[in-house]
């Protein structure tokens, strides 16, 4: 089975420091996408950055950033200088190249405090 | 582009009755997928499509349930009869090629007393 676990069902940071959240993933395929998905209190769920397994360099989107581990089959978001506007559920997804089921963890809020 | 577009934002009805949602995907994408999204379950892949063809179904419930997309352009999501259980908020996806990003719509959210 492909699981996605996200340990940590709330985050806090303080606005403009930085926040690890942490995602982990259970897969025997080595062919994948990973995301981060952001779903404010609006519901929209937006996309904050992908992953392809094959590229060894983690990838970067402005403030935001990714610690991918392969091996360990982890895949942890950084978000720097954190802003009111991060607060927000992150979901982390897993989705393998040879089907179409893209697999999301539980979700982490994450609350930023002025 | 407008992004994934679904109707309406909100939906209450009462057990029993019919319930449609609608979704219009981006444009030129050829894949388009229904979400379901609970407090207990999280998000839940319900039916995908590729190029208006129904391709898995498995994460359907139950027969209550069905989904068709009549054209490029448009998809609906049809519980009848409704039931309290089925009150979640229900997303709609559409993605350009059988890889990469997954763009998701606002999402419908159904109450059902």
């Amino acid at each position: 089975a492909q699981t996605v676990t996200q340990s940590q069902p709330e985050m806090s940071v303080q606005e403009a420091e930085t926040v690890t959240l942490s995602c982990t993933y259970d897969t025997s395929e080595s062919d994948y996408y990973l995301f981060w998905y952001k779903q404010p209190p609006s519901r929209q769920m937006i996309l904050v950055i992908r992953q392809e397994a094959y590229k060894q360099q983690n990838a970067t989107e402005n403030r935001f950033s990714v610690n991918f581990q392969k091996a360990a089959k982890s895949f942890s978001l950084k978000i720097s200088d954190s802003q009111l506007g991060d607060a927000a559920m992150y979901f982390c997804a897993y989705f393998p190249y040879n089907n179409n089921d893209m697999r999301f963890g539980a979700g982490t809020r994450l609350t930023v405090k002025p | 582009d407008a992004g994934v577009i679904q109707s309406p934002r909100h939906e209450v009805t009462e057990m029993g009755q019919e319930v449609t949602l609608r979704c219009k995907p981006i444009s030129g994408h050829d894949y388009l997928f229904w979400y379901r999204q609970t407090m207990m379950r999280g998000l839940e892949l319900l039916i995908y499509f590729n190029n208006n063809v129904p391709i898995d179904d498995s994460g359907m419930p139950e027969d209550r349930f069905s989904a068709k997309m009549p054209n490029a352009s448009f998809s609906t999501l049809k519980i009848q009869p409704s039931e309290p259980r089925d009150s979640a908020v229900y997303f709609c996806a559409s993605r350009r090629s059988r890889v990469g990003e997954q763009y998701f719509g606002p999402g419908t959210r159904l109450t059902v007393t």
